[in-house]
């Protein structure tokens, strides 16, 4: 079946460090959402990516997706404490009625 | 809008009894879904629903089951519970049709012992 890997699956930083997670499909993604997760917290909806390609940015953080649609990253720069968490990339199977989920990147950062 | 809601928060459970998980949303969305996190697997999906009276098995289906008899709740039936059932389980719930975000739930950690 469809397989999306992640990683690194843990990274840990210096406050002020950049943070790069990369998500890697199987198969060629209609989309791609990335989620956050804090520590104790449940997954939170960061972003969609749809085109080849196609680069977001939200402030600190920059998402891409590959031009093949079958790999994107997320790049954060200069980490701050409320960066830290576990992001998660997923991609649409079944007709996109359901999301298959990378196992996650644990975001650590020493202040 | 308190957007998806699950009961309990915390449950304890020994080996072979039984328990329901409540998941509830109050944004209309017709597609629902139950996920367990282990540490280091990320999210599986266990089973989901694509509307009221409609079930689907997802990843990790044995030992569960799910009932969506009102559009609004989804729940996660174990009939009888084993240690390997430990977990955190997330519920989640979004519109249909096209690419949209899930919502999540806060989640039910699970302790079989």
């Amino acid at each position: 079946g469809q397989q999306v890997m992640q990683i690194p699956q843990y990274q840990h930083v210096q406050e002020g460090e950049d943070f790069t997670t990369y998500c890697n499909s199987s198969t060629t993604l209609s989309n791609i959402q990335w989620y956050k997760q804090r520590p104790g917290g449940h997954p939170v909806f960061l972003i969609q990516l749809v085109k080849s390609g196609e680069v977001k940015k939200q402030k600190r953080l920059t998402f891409q997706f590959g031009e093949a649609k079958k790999n994107s990253s997320l790049h954060i720069t200069a980490t701050q404490t409320t960066d830290v968490g576990t992001y998660f990339c997923a991609g649409p199977a079944e007709g996109a009625q359901k999301l298959v989920f990378g196992q996650g990147t644990r975001l650590t950062i020493n202040p | 809008n308190a957007g998806v809601t699950q009961t309990p928060k915390f449950r304890v459970l020994k080996t072979g009894q039984s328990m329901t998980l409540l998941c509830a949303q109050d944004m209309n969305h017709e597609y629902m879904y139950w996920y367990r996190q282990d540490p280091g697997m990320g999210l599986r999906l266990i089973h989901y629903s694509v509307g009221e009276g409609t079930t689907a098995k997802g990843e990790v289906p044995d030992g569960y089951n799910v009932s969506r008899l009102k559009k609004q709740n989804f729940l996660l039936g174990l009939e009888s519970a084993a240690p390997s059932q430990t977990s955190v389980y997330f519920c989640a719930s979004r519109l249909a049709g096209g690419a949209y975000e899930q919502y999540f739930g806060p989640g039910t950690r699970l302790t079989v012992t």
